[in-house]
């Protein structure tokens, strides 16, 4: 099992390009996750989804987009970067147990100049 | 709302020294509790867990309890190791407020000196 990837491990935009990060699972875990983490501020999250086809927005959804087309995938996009956008992406999937512990990928560091 | 509070870091500790880090939360249920730890580039796994009131959470030879009556975790390790040093991020999760999101604390990083 390789748990949770995530592509690219490193990128650098330029304000108002737009990019595609990928995270894929391989443990059918229903719940899947988008955070970033910022020096100081823990994790925030972006967006998460429940299932297959649905998402919702997390506590900083703003300037993101996401798509859970296929179970194992979860697509974190971003239209039209700013340079607020640099931080470290990390995605995260869970099962549907009581107890709702995460899995998390390696992350993507992410520098718009 | 639901948050969690752990003490500020970095805590710098020799090698063989006896750790505490300090969690409490605040939720409206009976949230399960986590520790979470991060080393260096990589991302977030999971340390221990307690799912209800007394349960003690074990791994690594860390430990925490789950005290209902002081809304605390606090995480310790009676003798530390250089590879120890990471950051340590507690968390909770809630059935009532969407279990599946987990509220995180702001993390303690840890040095351990050898």
């Amino acid at each position: 099992n390789a748990g949770v990837t995530q592509t690219p491990k490193f990128r650098v935009l330029k304000t108002g390009q737009s990019m595609t990060l990928l995270c894929a699972q391989d443990m059918n875990h229903e719940y899947m996750y988008w955070y970033r983490q910022d020096p100081g501020m823990g994790l925030r999250l972006i967006h998460y989804s429940v299932g297959e086809g649905t998402t919702a927005k997390g506590e900083v959804p703003d300037g993101y987009n996401v798509s859970r087309l296929k179970k194992q995938n979860f697509l974190l996009g971003l239209e039209s970067a700013a340079p607020s956008q640099t931080s470290v992406y990390f995605c995260a999937s869970s099962a549907l147990t009581a107890s709702y512990e995460q899995y998390f990928g390696p992350g993507t560091r992410l520098t718009v100049t | 709302g639901n948050s969690v509070t752990q003490m500020e870091g970095p805590v710098t500790l020799s090698e063989e020294a006896f750790l505490t880090i300090n969690c409490t939360y605040t939720a409206t249920g009976y949230p399960s509790l986590f520790w979470y730890v991060q080393y260096p580039g990589e991302g977030l796994q999971l340390l221990l867990k307690a799912t209800k009131a007394d349960d003690k959470g074990s791994n690594k030879g860390f430990e925490a309890t789950y005290r209902k009556e002081t809304t605390s975790f606090h995480l310790e390790k009676g003798s530390v190791q250089v590879s120890d040093s990471a950051v340590y991020f507690c968390a909770l999760s809630e059935d009532k407020t969407g279990g599946f999101k987990t509220i995180f604390g702001a993390g303690t990083r840890l040095f351990v000196k050898a």
